[in-house]
């Protein structure tokens, strides 16, 4: 069983949708949390990032965390044709070394 | 947050050949990283490289097929030694931000071993 478990879609949506991007995990240990935005030829980008549990917004995205059923979700509201990309969680645990475990990544299409 | 520079940005080699990628970054660090991203797959960590040391390798990644150099403090190389079509991939340079938690990344290298 992998660390981190992330549909890597593909993820067509209409402009305008509200996207929910998600990821399940395995180790209790994860406290830190991070969704990275990559397009296509480019680097990730770090995009949201929790510390714990909870939610925290930034414009038109939301990162929720749910320690409790070791689930973590990433919303789109009001979906752009520019968000288009693929997007990827990632963890650090607080124990055995500062090391980021990435998800495969789920692509996201938003058709104008 | 740092800026990184990575070349070339895509290869094509022929089998049992060697590419080496380099990683410039604006501003002195203390590690870089390298990663590889195949499609469908996570990213993967290969090594953790700090100046004036040996690299440190992740599990499934030896020195003699991915040698690293980390001259200074803003520059590494990668290289992929006697490739095999298996080695198709993106690679990936990477440094920690300010907070540690927080990664910064090159644009990669898209390479096809034929």
């Amino acid at each position: 069983q992998k660390e981190v478990e992330q549909d890597p879609g593909p993820l067509s949506v209409p402009e305008g949708a509200i996207v929910s991007l998600n990821c399940t995990y395995s180790n209790s240990a994860f406290q830190y949390f991070m969704w990275y935005r990559q397009y296509s030829r480019k680097g990730p980008e770090l995009l949201m990032y929790t510390y714990s549990s909870g939610n925290k917004e930034d414009g038109r995205f939301t990162a929720q965390v749910d320690k409790s059923s070791k689930y973590i979700s990433l919303f789109i509201r009001d979906s752009q044709p520019s968000d288009s990309a693929t997007y990827l969680c990632a963890m650090i645990p607080n124990t055995g070394g500062f090391k980021t475990i990435f998800g495969a990544g789920t692509r996201l299409f938003v058709k104008a | 947050s740092a800026v990184i520079s990575q070349k070339p940005s895509r290869d094509i080699c022929q089998r049992g050949t060697s590419l080496t990628i380099q990683c410039q970054v604006d501003s002195q660090v203390t590690m870089m990283f390298w990663y590889r991203q195949q499609p469908g797959q996570s990213l993967t960590l290969i090594a953790t490289a700090n100046q004036g040391s040996e690299a440190t390798y992740e599990s499934g990644f030896v020195i003699d097929k991915f040698p690293i150099s980390r001259p200074n403090l803003t520059f590494s190389t990668l290289t992929v030694s006697n490739m095999s079509p298996e080695d198709s991939s993106i690679y990936l340079c990477s440094v920690e931000g300010p907070q540690r938690e927080k990664l910064f990344f090159g644009s990669g290298t898209q390479l096809s071993v034929l």
